[in-house]
């Protein structure tokens, strides 16, 4: 089955500064990409995500990159804010779109 | 926007007893819908899928005679743990699949944490 793996675990950033989560999956037939921010006591929600025939995605101070050659992909947040802070989950999903299996996950903290 | 709501938001119970959570898609049909555990700083692991009408399909490791999933209709799913011990304490989380919408995307509800004493 899929595995998916994340990195850093934890992050620690300057407030302004841009912050890099890196993802890894196993299944070369997985073709949904999102990310989600999971903050203390809730569940996750849908930051970004991206499908296997793009190779980038940007939205706002939000962006996605997918190399499916080497099944990796990264999570780049710019000009970071405190209330970036958070847990981040990446995660694959197949093409039979029935399990979305999660990464990890990273803990992001910006500091002001 | 797709919205999930789960209830209860939070639930003790003491061992040996029964607790049940529902999921509702609120603004959707969900012919699909899922269960996740989350142990503190951990990641969401899938316990079971669930299609509206039929058996919950679960994960390897996850005693269906301990969690019974029903999915009686489009929008709503729930869980029941029986025979709750401490170890069942967790944070729980379902997620739904709008059958109307893109087709790959899971809307989260916002989770339901469990206590057994």
């Amino acid at each position: 089955g899929e595995n998916v793996e994340q990195h850093p675990s934890t992050l620690s950033v300057q407030e302004g500064d841009s912050a890099v989560i890196k993802c890894t999956y196993s299944d070369s037939a997985s073709n949904y990409f999102p990310w989600y921010k999971q903050e203390l006591g809730k569940g996750p929600q849908l930051i970004i995500d991206i499908r296997s025939n793009v190779g980038e995605k940007k939205d706002q101070r939000i962006a996605v990159t997918l190399n499916k050659t080497a099944k990796h992909f990264s999570l780049h947040i710019t000009e970071t804010q405190p209330e970036d802070s958070a847990v981040y989950f990446c995660a694959a999903m197949g093409t039979s779109y029935d399990k979305v299996i999660f990464g990890p996950g990273t803990s992001l903290s910006v500091i002001p | 926007g797709a919205v999930v709501s789960q209830h209860p938001s939070w639930v003790i119970c003491k061992s040996g007893t029964s607790v049940k959570i529902e999921c509702r898609s609120l603004d959707f049909q969900a012919t699909t819908m899922f269960w996740y555990r989350q142990f503190p700083k951990q990641s969401l692991m899938l316990m079971a899928t669930s299609n509206e009408g039929s058996k919950a399909t679960y994960e390897q490791g996850v005693e269906k005679d301990k969690f019974l999933i029903n999915h009686a209709s489009l929008t709503l799913s729930t869980l029941t743990v029986t025979s709750a011990h401490p170890e069942d304490s967790s944070f729980y989380i379902c997620s739904a699949r709008d059958y109307g919408g893109r087709d790959y995307e899971q809307y989260f509800g916002p989770g339901t944490r469990l206590t057994v004493t």
